[in-house]
């Protein structure tokens, strides 16, 4: 069962422009989410995190956006640098400190 | 200290041979997780530790998977008799125990896999 689910395979922008990742999730007790982000070869590198009692978590260029209603986060990252280029999977963690990761998305930042 | 650590980080194997691989997770982190992770999917769930007790195995932990944390620190995931479909890369992920938020888990590079 896919409880955190990240339709869009991939997602190509230009420099300096924005990156907008979406993930859904099906699991009403998730009250905690992450974004990891990952280059080839090597293990997810945590990146950001929201709680559920709160609806945005910004971090620099990285910003988290958490809709609870439509059981819906996105990360937003502006302005997007080609070394943003990368896999970024979304993940969330219920009462049982369970972690679910999505199948990722594939961002390419073009100089 | 360095993050968490995991060798080898590739191997190459037969089918039907046994494989291991170790995990040294942060030092003060008493929660040890294994996922599993193949092409174009998430990191998907095995096992994890707290201190040196299995607290939870996934149904994707077949009975040719057995892991250990003898003493609380370092693990172990032996495949035995390997099977093509093992080929995968194989993450171990640490964190501190505890629903506070920002108990983040943190991943090692990861270990390849393949059965040939």
């Amino acid at each position: 069962d896919q409880q955190v689910k990240q339709n869009s395979p991939s997602l190509s922008v230009q420099e300096g422009r924005i990156s907008i990742l979406n993930c859904d999730y099906t699991n009403s007790m998730f009250d905690y989410f992450l974004w990891y982000k990952k280059y080839p070869a090597e293990g997810p590198t945590f990146l950001i995190s929201i709680s559920s009692i709160k609806d945005k978590n910004e971090d620099g260029r990285f910003t988290v956006f958490l809709n609870k209603s439509a059981k819906h986060l996105s990360l937003h990252i502006v302005p997007s640098q080609p070394g943003d280029s990368a896999v970024y999977f979304c993940a969330a963690r219920d009462f049982n400190n369970d972690m679910r990761f999505g199948a990722g998305t594939r961002l390419t930042v073009k100089p | 200290d360095t993050g968490v650590s995991q060798n080898p980080r590739h191997k190459i194997t037969k089918r039907g041979q046994n494989v291991t691989f170790r995990c040294d997770p942060i030092s003060e982190h008493n929660r040890l997780y294994w996922y599993r992770q193949t092409l174009g999917q998430g990191p998907e769930f095995l096992t994890y530790f707290q201190n040196e007790a299995q607290l939870e195995k996934s149904r994707l932990l077949s009975d040719r998977f057995s892991a250990e944390r003898p003493k609380g620190s370092f693990s172990t995931l032996e495949i035995q008799r390997t099977e093509q479909g093992d080929s995968a890369m194989y993450l171990c992920a640490s964190s501190l125990a505890g629903r506070v938020f920002g108990n983040t888990i943190y991943f090692g590079e990861g270990s390849w896999l393949t059965v040939v």
